[in-house]
């Protein structure tokens, strides 16, 4: 079957940097997406990595590694603003999106 | 500015009323989405159309259908909604299929009473 499995919640202090994990195993690859959703609200997407490596957006940066079935989203310099769910998606062969059900960050003072 | 629009935000319903869920864009994309989601948990496709070509999920109930009379608008119709209807549902649109990335409207959260 196919699964994205990230951490169900994390915490994390304003200010600090915070890394969220998220393996996969899919049936083919093509694209893996990060997207923010604050509570109540619909997700808002992040970044797109298709080739490994690093790509860094601002505050936010995504990393890939195919051969591992791996990526992580990393958030610096922390603002509460940024408290919500993060949640990772991949393209599978098949052109089909499959969602991770969220990592919940709590950002504390 | 161009976006996706959902209406209304929040809607509520009796068991087994049948309820018609609206969404719109400006965005001019080729393919607009239908999501379920619940509380914690990975938003769920239930039906897209690729223009007027419609692709069900093999697992969504027949108790969902949609509708899609233009490139701007798209409909979901829950026909008899039971209590386990109750979540947020998500409308996505992206220009095209494949890997181009979907762009959400702010939902609308059905309760069912």
């Amino acid at each position: 079957g196919q699964n994205i499995d990230q951490p169900t919640e994390m915490t994390a202090t304003e200010g600090a940097i915070v890394q969220i994990n998220c393996t996969y195993q899919t049936s083919g690859f093509n694209g893996l997406f990060w997207y923010q959703q604050h509570a109540g609200e619909a997700p808002t997407f992040l970044s797109y990595n298709v080739l490994d490596g690093l790509e860094e957006k601002g505050r936010f940066s995504s990393f890939l590694s195919r051969s591992k079935g791996y990526s992580y989203l990393l958030l610096k310099e922390l603002q509460m603003k940024d408290s919500a769910s993060y949640l990772c998606a991949v393209t599978d062969s098949n052109y089909q999106l499959i969602w991770g059900a969220g990592t919940k960050l709590i950002i504390k003072p | 500015d161009a976006m996706v629009i959902q209406n209304p935000r929040y809607q509520v319903t009796q068991f087994g009323k049948p309820v018609t869920l609206s969404c719109s864009q400006t965005l001019n994309h080729n393919v607009m989405y239908w999501y379920q989601q619940k509380s914690s948990q990975a938003p769920k496709l239930l039906f897209h159309y690729y223009d007027k070509d419609f692709n069900n999920e093999a697992d969504t109930p027949d108790n969902f259908q949609s509708r899609r009379p233009n490139t701007s608008f798209c409909f979901l119709d829950i026909r008899s909604p039971g209590l386990g209807d109750a979540a947020m549902y998500l409308c996505a649109t992206s220009k095209g299929q494949h890997t181009d990335t979907q762009y959400f409207g702010p939902g609308t959260r059905l309760t069912v009473l």
